[in-house]
């Protein structure tokens, strides 16, 4: 199994720009969420989705889209990138769509730099 | 709603001597606890879980955690560091139903040779 899959891993934007970071699992898992990571803040949660069709805002939603169409992908859209949006994104996936209990499966990373 | 503190934000230990880490937590509800490690340039991967069995849990790469439930503390120890444990650790609590992990602003973790 792959599990948690991104891409790309490095992406550089000049603001005002609009990218997709594309997250996919092989797991069947019904969570997915996305997370930046900024030096000093730790992990902060972005959107997250409990199953097909169902999303919700997290800690720092501002400027993010996200959907998911199917259960393996969970994308996330930047309409119009700022340079504070300059940071590490990292999906995240779990089996049952409740967090307690059940341990995150993380992707590699998207480093994202906006000029 | 849940909200964690993880007290030092860097913490250096010479190799060979015990490490502490600490976690606090509040939650008007009984949680479940995670530790995570995220070595430089990689993912994160979990270190161990609590979630109401024994209270001394026992993870990955001879960590360990107490869940002190009069102290809201699950602090992370480890008898003898090694360089392999220099890492950034984030500590995580849930609660049944919730759809949110929080993270802690993590404790960056230095060994010393």
């Amino acid at each position: 199994n792959a599990g948690v899959t991104q891409t790309p891993k490095f992406q550089v934007l000049k603001t005002g720009q609009s990218m997709t970071l594309q997250c996919a699992q092989d797991m069947n898992h019904e969570y997915m969420s996305w997370y930046r990571q900024d030096p000093g803040m730790g992990l902060r949660l972005i959107h997250y989705s409990v199953g097909a069709g169902i999303t919700d805002q997290g800690e720092v939603p501002n400027g993010y889209n996200v959907s998911r169409s199917t259960t393996e992908d969970f994308p996330l859209r930047l309409l119009s990138a700022a340079p504070s949006q300059t940071s590490v994104y990292f999906c995240a996936s779990s089996r049952y769509r409740s967090a307690a209990n059940e341990k995150l499966f993380f992707g590699s990373g998207t480093q994202l730099s906006v000029l | 709603a849940q909200s964690v503190t993880q007290l030092d934000s860097h913490v250096s230990v010479s190799e060979g001597t015990p490490v502490l880490l600490r976690c606090n937590y509040s939650s008007s509800y009984s949680p479940s606890l995670f530790w995570y490690v995220q070595h430089p340039n990689k993912g994160l991967q979990l270190l161990l879980k609590y979630t109401s069995a024994a209270t001394l849990v026992k993870g990955i790469n001879g960590f360990e955690a107490e869940f002190k439930k009069s102290e809201t503390s699950f602090h992370l120890t480890k008898p003898s560091a090694h360089m392999s444990d220099a890492a950034e650790y984030f500590c995580v609590p849930t609660t049944s139903g919730t759809y949110k992990y929080i993270f802690g602003t993590g404790t960056r973790l230095k060994v010393l040779a």
